[in-house]
């Protein structure tokens, strides 16, 4: 089974609108954590934002916020005023436990038009 | 934040020859390094694990005498392909890890390294 699904392979917003990216996740450790990266075309990967199973409450980041919902193991991303900028693949990923890796979803690619 | 770096950030090589790229967490200990693959429009998948000190930790399908990592101090990691052939073509991501545990230790990358085998 996946252990992270990301059902939107692409996604398009309308410049200065919000964006939501889904997310799901697969897990049976009551410890883990939930990333998104941002992918742009040069390849690097950026760190955009992280929620921990035990938080009580959503992550924010700016722009960047998760809506966490446990009971329904989805994770999504929301970006809010959309910028060209944000123009790039967006991965969400899990960690299971303290000292695994990272595994990674299929991505979303999202295109910002102006 | 945490800078990881990566050398050299594209390589075309003969089939046959064998390719070095290095990793190197610039202002922190990376005590686990991470070699990832990426093929165009897939994500990344995990070839290896590596602590420093230790041998690394294959995915199941890597093979490790074609893909030899070595992680020989807390700030570098090298990934050697050797007799590199074109389907060994790919975009390869290295990323760190800080000393903490923590399941929310960040995970820092590297730019990636863009290797063409002709």
């Amino acid at each position: 089974a996946q252990k992270i699904t990301q059902t939107q392979p692409g996604m398009f917003v309308q410049e200065k609108e919000a964006v939501t990216l889904d997310c799901t996740y697969d897990t049976s450790d009551p410890s883990y954590g939930l990333f998104w990266y941002k992918q742009p075309s040069s390849g690097e990967m950026i760190f955009l934002i992280y929620q921990g199973s035990y938080d009580q409450q959503n992550a924010t980041e700016g722009r960047y916020s998760l809506n966490f919902q446990k009971a329904r193991k989805s994770a999504n991303l929301v970006i809010s005023a959309s910028q060209l900028g944000d123009s790039a693949m967006y991965f969400c990923a899990m960690r299971e436990g303290p000292s695994r890796q990272l595994t990674f979803g299929s991505g979303t690619q999202l295109t910002v038009l102006p | 934040g945490a800078v990881v770096s990566q050398h050299p950030s594209w390589v075309i090589c003969k089939s046959g020859t064998s390719v070095k790229i290095e990793c190197r967490s610039l202002d922190f200990q990376a005590t686990t390094m991470f070699w990832y693959r990426q093929f165009p429009k897939q994500s990344l998948m995990l070839m290896a694990t590596s602590n420093e000190g230790s041998k690394a930790t294959y995915e199941q399908g890597v093979e490790k005498d074609k893909f030899l990592i070595n992680h020989a101090s807390l700030t570098l990691s090298t990934l050697t392909v050797t007799s590199a052939h074109p389907e060994d073509s790919s975009f390869y991501i290295c990323s760190a890890r800080d000393r903490g545990t923590g399941v929310g230790e960040t995970q820092y990358f590297g730019p990636g390294t863009r290797l063409l085998v002709l």
